[in-house]
């Protein structure tokens, strides 16, 4: 079967640096996908890989290995407004999401 | 400004009851999608449809009907067939562009009584 697997849930402190992992077991591989979203609101993108390496966008960084099935999110200068669920989603050979059951992270002062 | 809208937020039900929630976009995507999401569990699709009066079922259809007569409208109708349909239900839109990311509603949240 697929499989995407995230922490359930992470703490960090406030100005800190946190990484959320991602593995996957997907039939196929047409990107990985990251969202944010805040209790009880839509999910919002964040990023996307499709190849190998780093992407960064600002506070926001996503890495991707294809040969591992690893992919990580990492947020810097953590803020408080980031205490949020972070999804992680992989396409499959048929374009089809398939999605983790998100990563909580509680930002403390 | 273009976006998603579901309606409504909130949405109360008694046990054998047809409900039917909302979803309209106006960026002109062609695909649409529900979801629906439970605690501690990832989104599960329900039902898409790529282009006008065309649907498919998802991985979880059983007790959901939809239809789709415009371009801009997607309605998801809970029918008293779903046996567990207290949830939070979400809907998404995208280009056909298969890289594309998903662009969702601020979602609804039903509970049956």
């Amino acid at each position: 079967g697929q499989n995407i697997d995230q922490p359930t849930e992470m703490t960090a402190t406030e100005g800190a640096i946190v990484q959320i992992n991602c593995t996957y077991q997907t039939s196929g591989f047409n990107g990985l996908f990251w969202y944010q979203q805040h209790a009880g609101e839509a999910p919002t993108f964040l990023s996307y890989n499709v190849l190998d390496g780093l992407e960064e966008k600002g506070r926001f960084s996503s890495f991707l290995s294809r040969s591992k099935g690893y992919s990580y999110l990492l947020l810097k200068e953590l803020q408080m407004k980031d205490s949020a669920s972070y999804l992680c989603a992989v396409k499959d050979s048929n374009y089809q999401l398939i999605w983790g059951a998100g990563t909580k992270l509680i930002i403390k002062p | 400004d273009g976006g998603i809208t579901q309606s409504p937020k909130y949405l109360f039900r008694k046990e054998g009851q047809n409900v039917t929630l909302s979803c309209e976009q106006n960026l002109n995507h062609d695909a649409m999608y529900w979801y629906r999401q439970d605690p501690g569990q990832g989104l599960r699709l329900i039902y898409y449809s790529q282009i006008v009066n065309d649907f498919q079922k998802g991985d979880i259809a059983e007790g959901y009907s939809v239809s789709r007569e415009k371009k801009e409208s997607f309605p998801l109708t809970v029918t008293s067939a779903q046996k567990n349909p207290t949830a939070f239900y979400l809907c998404a839109s995208s280009t056909q562009d298969p890289t594309g990311e998903l662009f969702f509603g601020e979602g609804s949240r039903l509970t049956v009584l």
